[in-house]
């Protein structure tokens, strides 16, 4: 079975740009998840995405969003960006996204802004 | 105050020698605790997961013990190779929900293994 992929894996964007980065979970997997990665912060969850619907959010501010399609690929979007938005973007997908559930996740997208 | 703190920070060991890792949590109810391997530019892979009623775990090299009472998890990595250069987060799962979003993550401990 193929992994999780990202794309694009680096991005480079200005402040106040918006950006849109794109997740396909392994195949027959519904829970997509979105974390942000800082040197200073570890892992922090953003959203979990189940069957197109979002299940539970984390504590960031409006300017991130996302959404889940129907075969269970899920963007994540970043508007009005803010340099403090730099980091590395996980998703991991599971085939329930509960219990003993394993998250697999996909290699990130590196976002840089200037 | 995060609710799970992992110790150290960052470790330098050399190639054939033993390490161990730490982690405390106060996540509770607690449901499972899971140590992932994240090498650089690349997502975090599961190593072992462990529930309230396993105190062991072992995956190749790895070998994770768990203490319920006491809330501390270890990561034992037994004749290190340069490829266990990586970061280790310990992630510890609140009872409560099925949500991923309850997960608590550690910091990471940063390991190199020098030839």
């Amino acid at each position: 079975k193929a992994g999780v992929t990202q794309t694009p894996r680096y991005l480079i964007k200005t402040r106040g740009q918006q950006v849109t980065l794109s997740c396909s979970p392994i195949s027959g997997h519904r829970s997509v998840s979105w974390y942000q990665q800082t040197p200073g912060q570890g892992l922090q969850f953003l959203f979990e995405y189940f069957s197109e619907t979002q299940r539970n959010k984390g504590n960031f501010p409006g300017r991130f969003s996302g959404r889940q399609f129907s075969n269970s690929r899920s963007e994540m979007n970043v508007s009005t960006l803010e340099l403090g938005d730099s980091a590395l973007y996980l998703c991991a997908s599971s085939p329930e996204g509960s219990g003993r559930d394993t998250q697999y996740f996909g290699p990130g997208t590196r976002l840089t802004v200037l | 105050k995060n609710q799970v703190e992992q110790s150290p920070q960052s470790l330098i060991i050399l190639e054939g020698k033993n390490c161990t890792l730490q982690c405390n949590y106060t996540v509770s109810p607690f449901s499972n605790l899971r140590w992932y391997k994240q090498d650089t530019g690349r997502g975090p892979v599961s190593l072992t997961i462990m529930t309230f009623s396993e105190n062991t775990k072992s995956n190749g090299r790895y070998t994770a013990t768990l203490d319920a009472d006491t809330k501390q998890s270890s990561l034992h990595i037994t004749a290190s190779q340069l490829s266990d250069s990586a970061s280790y987060i310990c992630v510890v799962r609140a009872m409560t929900t099925d949500s991923w979003g309850k997960l608590q993550f550690g910091a990471g401990t940063q390991v190199v293994v020098t030839p």
